[in-house]
């Protein structure tokens, strides 16, 4: 079955300890997003790719990095994970062509102590 | 500034009876609105769309209404079943703009 997978689903980082967050799709779709979504919130759009084109929004924190090496792998780095950071991370894909019916996947759940 | 707004967290409904969740939104610019729906540990699937240009879709059990004068979107299950039990995220866009602005959710509860 074409999906969206995230990997790890649940990870527990140290406050100010570099992690990486994975994303993989099988969909061949060429734009990746990145959400962050807080307890009882909207899910807030970090940044997104159109193939290897970057796009970034403007509220995002610089702690945030992403990385797509491929069509199919898109990671979320953060350099210095603070409290506030902990949340669901949803990664998502669509086609250019129907970019607002987005494809999500599980979500990865980070714990910062 | 929330531009996509659900007022309702949450929403109790006999299974079999009809389920309205209701999404208001303050910026008229937006074109095209989606609903989602969400199951704990999962993420959020697309369930229905509708275009600015019209009032209704309708998709089986699913219908989305539009206002556009009142800026407001309301989704209705018609019957509700047990498996409807899941929160529901309305969804904004303009033009081409790859940017959906969300709704915090609303959480929808079906009772046997």
């Amino acid at each position: 079955d074409a999906m969206v997978i995230q990997n790890p689903r649940y990870q527990v980082t140290q406050f100010g300890k570099p992690v990486t967050l994975s994303c993989s799709q099988t969909l061949n779709h060429n734009v990746m997003y990145w959400y962050q979504q807080k307890s009882s919130q909207a899910p807030k759009l970090l940044f997104h790719y159109y193939d290897k084109d970057f796009n970034n929004e403007a509220d995002t924190p610089d702690n945030f990095q992403s990385r797509r090496p491929n069509t199919s792998f898109c990671f979320l780095d953060i350099r210095s994970p603070g409290l506030g950071d902990a949340a669901m991370y949803l990664c998502a894909t669509s086609r250019a062509s129907v970019y607002n019916e987005q494809f999500f996947g599980p979500g990865t759940r980070l714990t910062v102590l | 500034d929330q531009q996509v707004k659900q007022n309702s967290p949450s929403l109790s409904v006999q299974e079999g009876r009809i389920s309205i969740l209701n999404c208001d939104y303050t910026n008229s610019m937006f074109d095209y609105f989606l609903w989602y729906k969400k199951y704990p540990a999962e993420g959020p699937t697309f369930l229905i769309s509708i275009s600015s240009i019209k009032d209704k879709n309708e998709d089986g059990r699913f219908t989305v209404f539009l206002n556009k004068s009142a800026k407001h979107l309301s989704l209705h299950i018609v019957p509700s079943q047990p498996g409807d039990s899941a929160v529901y995220f309305c969804a904004a866009s303009m033009g081409s703009n790859y940017q959906l602005i969300w709704g915090a959710g609303t959480k929808l509860i079906i009772k046997p």
